[in-house]
């Protein structure tokens, strides 16, 4: 099956590091690149940045350079989300979601991981 | 970035009905557009791409159109399953952004 699976929900307090996951399955992880998506209440989706796994070439959306890394293993078929340092504004839903080659709609999303920081 | 504005924010209509969603771009983006429609607890799904080209598996009667800046979403016979929140992409250039949402009800 064609799926992106990613990492249960993570509560952490402001300060500590985390790197969210989404492993792909049932198709060739370096053929498309992955995006990450933030559901924000009230504002909708926000595109954080995407990366081609085949080389490790990264996007960022301006409003997350710097803030947040994302990265790919091609071994095991997974891209990450990584923030250093987590905020309170930094509580969430993401989804990492597959880019269509073409088109650059995403055509495969995972099924969200919720990160909330609090102290 | 390409700011994308969707109206209306929210729309209630009856089993049926047609609806129609308008997404509009801050500048032209030919006809690189999306729609995804949204449930509650669930991740989004792709419906339109390029404007108006049916995703696989997608029910007929979602329907996309539009062209530079001025793109809609159709959706005519309205179901009960389509109660949900739309949104348009734009896949022109980085960063993708992503209309506002339009809430669907189903009266």
């Amino acid at each position: 099956e064609v799926q992106l699976v990613q990492s249960g929900a993570e509560v952490k307090k402001p300060g500590e590091s985390l790197k969210i996951s989404c492993q792909a399955s049932g198709y060739n992880f370096v053929s498309y690149w992955i995006a990450w998506v933030r559901l924000v209440p009230g504002k909708g989706l926000v595109w954080m940045g995407v990366i081609n796994p085949a080389d490790s070439d990264t996007r960022y959306n301006p409003s997350f350079q710097g803030q947040v890394t994302i990265s790919a293993d091609r071994s095991t078929s997974t891209a990450f989300l990584q923030w250093s340092s987590l905020k309170a504004s930094d509580t969430g839903l993401f989804y990492c979601a597959r880019r269509d080659a073409y088109y650059s709609y995403m055509d495969l999303w995972g099924q969200g991981t919720t990160v909330t920081v609090s102290s | 970035d390409i700011q994308m504005t969707q109206s209306p924010s929210s729309v209630s209509a009856f089993v049926g009905d047609r609806v129609t969603i308008t997404c509009r771009a801050s500048q032209g983006i030919i006809s690189w557009l999306a729609w995804y429609q949204q449930k509650p607890g669930k991740a989004p799904k792709v419906l339109i791409y390029g404007a108006s080209s049916l995703q696989s598996g997608v029910p007929s009667r979602f329907s996309g159109s539009g062209f530079g800046t001025d793109f809609t979403l159709t959706i005519t016979n309205l179901q009960p399953e389509d109660s949900a929140t739309y949104y348009c992409q734009q896949a022109l250039n980085l960063p993708l952004t992503f209309g506002g949402g339009t809430k669907v009800e189903i009266k």
